[in-house]
């Protein structure tokens, strides 16, 4: 079974500029979330989604930071315009809404942004 | 108020030891589950073991228990026969029960830095 995948891996960027994050998640998992993971931090989460609506966004930036999942698979997350405190690993993860009783959630390889 | 607290921001042990990791959670809900996740240095979030705050024994997987004190709010992850491989960072985190058990967040705690010694 094929994981969640992410792209790119790295990416830097002059603080004023955008940049965009995708994410595919693993077949028939409805739920995906984005999270935040500052360098010596445990993960913060931005912006969960069911299939295509959003079902937490409490802690995303709104002013700069914007997310979509479209058809309800893969989503993108975007940040316009940049700055220095944006510089983090941004994780995506999916997973079932039912059918396990842990809902684990299995987390992509994340990509690493760098304002400068 | 921080729900996850990992106390240990480094632990240092010798190859083949058993380890324990402390986390204590926090919170008013009679559902959640408690989970604990690894990650290398390669970045990726690797899935270890998972607590039903309903469940009765004490979740194992493979060398991985968890000592679950519900009394004590404490979800402790002990690894039996510690290996090189298992230097990473480990995290512990909280879902919370509510309406909708599949669309929960994770709270995260700190982590802790777990280098095994040759």
């Amino acid at each position: 079974e094929a994981g969640v995948a992410q792209s790119p891996r790295y990416k830097i960027i002059e603080k004023r500029q955008s940049v965009a994050f995708w994410c595919n998640p693993i077949s028939g998992h409805a739920t995906l979330y984005w999270y935040q993971q500052i360098l010596g931090q445990g993960p913060k989460l931005l912006i969960q989604f069911q299939n295509n609506g959003v079902v937490d966004d409490s802690q995303l930036p709104k002013d700069r930071f914007s997310a979509e999942r479209l058809k309800g698979v893969d989503s993108t997350l975007k940040i316009q315009p940049a700055k220095l405190e944006d510089s983090a690993v941004y994780l995506c993860a999916s997973s079932l809404t039912q059918g396990t009783s842990s809902y684990e959630q299995y987390f992509g390889p994340g990509t690493r942004l760098t304002v400068t | 108020a921080q729900k996850i607290t990992q106390t240990q921001p480094g632990m240092f042990v010798q190859e083949k030891e058993a380890v324990t990791l402390d986390c204590t959670y926090d919170t008013s809900d009679q559902s959640y589950g408690l989970f604990w996740y690894k990650q290398p240095s390669s970045g990726e979030m690797i899935f270890l073991i998972y607590q039903g705050s309903y469940d009765e024994q004490n979740a194992t997987e493979g060398r991985y228990s968890l000592n679950f004190q519900k009394a004590r709010k404490s979800a402790n992850l002990v690894i039996s026969a510690s290996q090189l491989g298992d230097s990473a960072m480990y995290f512990c985190a909280m879902r919370e029960g509510g309406r909708w058990r599949g669309a929960q967040k994770l709270v995260f705690g700190q982590g802790t830095r777990l280098t095994i010694n040759p």
